[in-house]
């Protein structure tokens, strides 16, 4: 759990549309995997997560993809809204430090 | 529940001088963190602790000292200010276990300024 890569790093989508940002992490024996939306001035918040057992998981318009065999998620966000617009944090828990390791960030933006 | 709490909201410093920023949490979680955001980035891990009495060090101690002599108060020392140390101080705490229960709460954060 101590490499997590996320892209993009920025991503700008028509009101409507979908977004999919990606992370790839590096430790086989990670088996939780969350993600973050921090608002602009706000504290990061969790928004949806999976575990390594199921390899999908969706809530309303959002989903988290996993692909265990390239050690790499997802999230999916469909007819996004302009309050979608925010940055988001994949995370691996890092197993050896009981903490979490964050990628390094994608900021959306959802032009109206 | 107040959750997770921070003081101060912002601070501003001058080189060379020391202060604590407070953690304080009602949720009785075992573990709790310290992250640090600079402008555009991401959230980089300082310090955590396990349980009362137990701290490790994150990705970037160098600067800072913790403590944690409650499970309820988690505070984070800087020794000695530097212009390197501006940036959005996050306290985040989250239970003992595995999956969801590892979730992250974090506090309202800190903006410091060191000039």
């Amino acid at each position: 759990g101590e490499n997590v890569e996320q892209h993009p790093s920025t991503l700008s989508v028509q009101e409507g549309d979908s977004a999919v940002i990606k992370c790839t992490y590096s430790d086989s024996a990670s088996n939780y995997f969350p993600w973050y939306k921090q608002e602009l001035g706000k504290r990061p918040q969790l928004i949806i997560d999976i575990r390594s057992n199921v390899g999908e998981k969706k809530d309303q318009r959002i989903a988290v993809t996993l692909n265990k065999t390239a050690k790499h998620f997802s999230l999916h966000i469909t007819e996004t809204q302009p309050e979608d617009s925010a940055v988001y944090f994949c995370a691996d828990p890092d197993t050896g430090r009981r903490a979490l390791t964050f990628g390094s960030g994608t900021r959306l933006q959802v032009q109206p | 529940n107040a959750g997770v709490t921070q003081t101060p909201k912002f601070q501003v410093l001058k080189t060379g001088q020391s202060m604590t920023l407070q953690c304080a949490q009602d949720m009785n979680h075992e573990y709790m963190s310290w992250y640090r955001q600079d402008p555009g980035m991401g959230l980089r891990l300082i310090h955590y602790s396990v349980g009362a009495g137990i701290t490790d060090q994150g990705e970037v101690p160098n600067g800072y000292n913790v403590s944690r002599s409650t499970t309820e108060d988690f505070p984070l020392r800087l020794l000695s200010a530097a212009p390197s140390q501006t940036s959005v101080y996050f306290c985040a705490s989250s239970r003992r276990g595995t999956g969801r229960q590892k979730e992250q709460y974090f506090g309202p954060g800190t903006r410091l300024t060191v000039t």
